[in-house]
């Protein structure tokens, strides 16, 4: 049964470039939740996808964007880098269902010079 | 202040100690309590998973929720060095949004 699985596992870019990257939620969920976590910290809910749309949105510019495509499978889109979004960012599923928990990927580690 | 509120240690103990890890929040919203583990290098791994207050025992972890005090605990018995890692406290009001703690790193000696 595979997990989450991200790509790509590290990315480096310079400062006011755009990236993307990619989720694929574990088998049998339905929904796709974003988070920024940054060195010594806790993960930042940065939006919520599910039936393609998005949901529900963190205390982020509109720089961040996402997409959600028909099977599940999920994208974020950064735009103008800047030094201040260099992180980890992770990606997590669940389904819709109230009790259901998240489970995470291992992330995408970006760093922004 | 924030939502949710966690010791960052560093915390170091013995191996087969008890060790207690513990969070504070404000919202009294919330309904949803987890506990995740997090390896360098790698995603939060869901240990436990809680509705509203109680108590949870899953082998060497029991995770207990005090909504009346707004605190939440994790307490792992016989500790080993493979528990060594970030452990993330986190809740919901329900299915969407979670709020994390910044996470208390935890050392276990031989």
């Amino acid at each position: 049964d595979a997990g989450v699985t991200q790509s790509p596992t590290h990315l480096i870019k310079t400062r006011g470039q755009q990236v993307t990257l990619r989720c694929s939620p574990k088998s049998g969920h339905d929904t796709v939740s974003w988070y920024q976590q940054a060195l010594g910290q806790g993960p930042q809910f940065i939006f919520q996808y599910y039936e393609e749309e998005e949901r529900q949105r963190g205390n982020f510019p509109d720089r961040f964007s996402g997409h959600q495509f028909p099977n599940y499978s999920s994208e974020l889109n950064v735009n103008a880098l800047l030094l201040g979004d260099s992180a980890l960012y992770l990606c997590a599923s669940s389904h819709r269902r109230r009790d259901s928990p998240l489970h995470f990927g291992n992330g995408t580690r970006l760093t922004v010079t | 202040q924030k939502e949710v509120e966690q010791d960052p240690g560093p915390l170091s103990v013995p191996e087969g100690a008890i060790v207690s890890l513990n969070c504070t929040y404000s919202n009294s919203a919330f309904q949803y309590f987890m506990w995740y583990r997090q390896y360098s290098r790698k995603g939060p791994e869901l240990l436990m998973y809680t509705y509203s207050s109680g108590n949870k025992e899953d082998g060497r972890f029991t995770a207990q929720v005090d909504k009346s005090s707004k605190y939440i605990s994790l307490f792992i018995r016989d500790s080993q060095p493979s528990d060594s890692a970030t452990y993330l406290c986190a809740m919901s009001e329900g299915a969407s949004k979670i709020i994390f703690g910044s996470g208390t790193r935890l050392s276990i000696r031989p």
